[in-house]
């Protein structure tokens, strides 16, 4: 079952905007992942965040994670072409291995 | 080397043909796993080896068929597919498959059942 929803479905925006996307989710989790999916290829994983962590910076990537909300935010900065993938939150379970996926945010940069 | 690498790119096959699909990885992952994507949604778990021993299988028919002959390979069986079964099959592999791992993903196989 999932328990991510993201939003929005689809963003498109102009070369050098930020870009930002949201996750919710339903149960406690103990980290969120996000992942980028480049059209009908693999996922790479972007950052984790943990639950006693509010905020995470990667690059022009930054994460935020609001436990009391069940929601977390990923800000692109700066976004280049290359930024066009559709892009992912995971959260876990209980149990080990299994990652809950929420829909996914399609974005889309335009030059 | 951090590539989880996947053959075939592609394949099309028939209802009543058997095929397999194969990922490696040299990372020296204990944890491997198997995900079908359909367009436009996110990936759905398959099966989940842990230490080359299959840890999850979630409800998958048995038309398909998991192997991990070693830590460093997966298998999925195919035989006798459906047409609905046409999606893109992702491997992925974890250190240890702990909730905090990072999960790292092949290119996939882009399937086709005719």
């Amino acid at each position: 079952s999932q328990q991510g929803e993201e939003d929005p479905q689809a963003l498109s925006i102009q070369e050098g905007e930020n870009a930002t996307m949201n996750c919710s989710y339903k149960t406690s989790i103990n980290n969120l992942q996000w992942y980028r999916q480049n059209s009908g290829r693999g996922l790479v994983h972007l950052i984790l965040i943990r639950s006693n962590e509010r905020e995470k910076h990667s690059g022009r990537l930054r994460v935020t994670l609001d436990t009391s909300k069940k929601s977390s935010s990923l800000l692109i900065t700066a976004s280049r072409a290359a930024d066009t993938a559709s892009y992912f939150c995971a959260t876990d379970r209980d149990s080990n291995y299994q990652l809950i996926w929420g829909a996914g945010t399609k974005l889309i940069i335009k030059p | 080397d951090t590539e989880v690498t996947q053959t075939p790119k592609h394949l099309v096959m028939g209802m009543t043909n058997k095929k397999s699909l194969k990922c490696e990885q040299h990372m020296g992952h204990r944890a491997m796993y198997w995900y079908k994507q359909k367009a436009k949604k996110p990936p759905e778990l398959m099966f989940v080896y842990s230490y080359e021993k299959l840890s999850i299988n979630e409800s998958v028919p048995s038309r398909f068929s998991p192997e991990c002959p070693n830590s460093s390979l997966l298998n999925l069986h195919l035989h006798a597919l459906q047409p609905e079964d046409s999606a893109l099959y992702l491997c992925a592999s974890s250190r240890k498959g702990g909730l905090s791992d990072e999960q790292f993903f092949g290119p996939g196989t882009r399937l086709t059942v005719l």
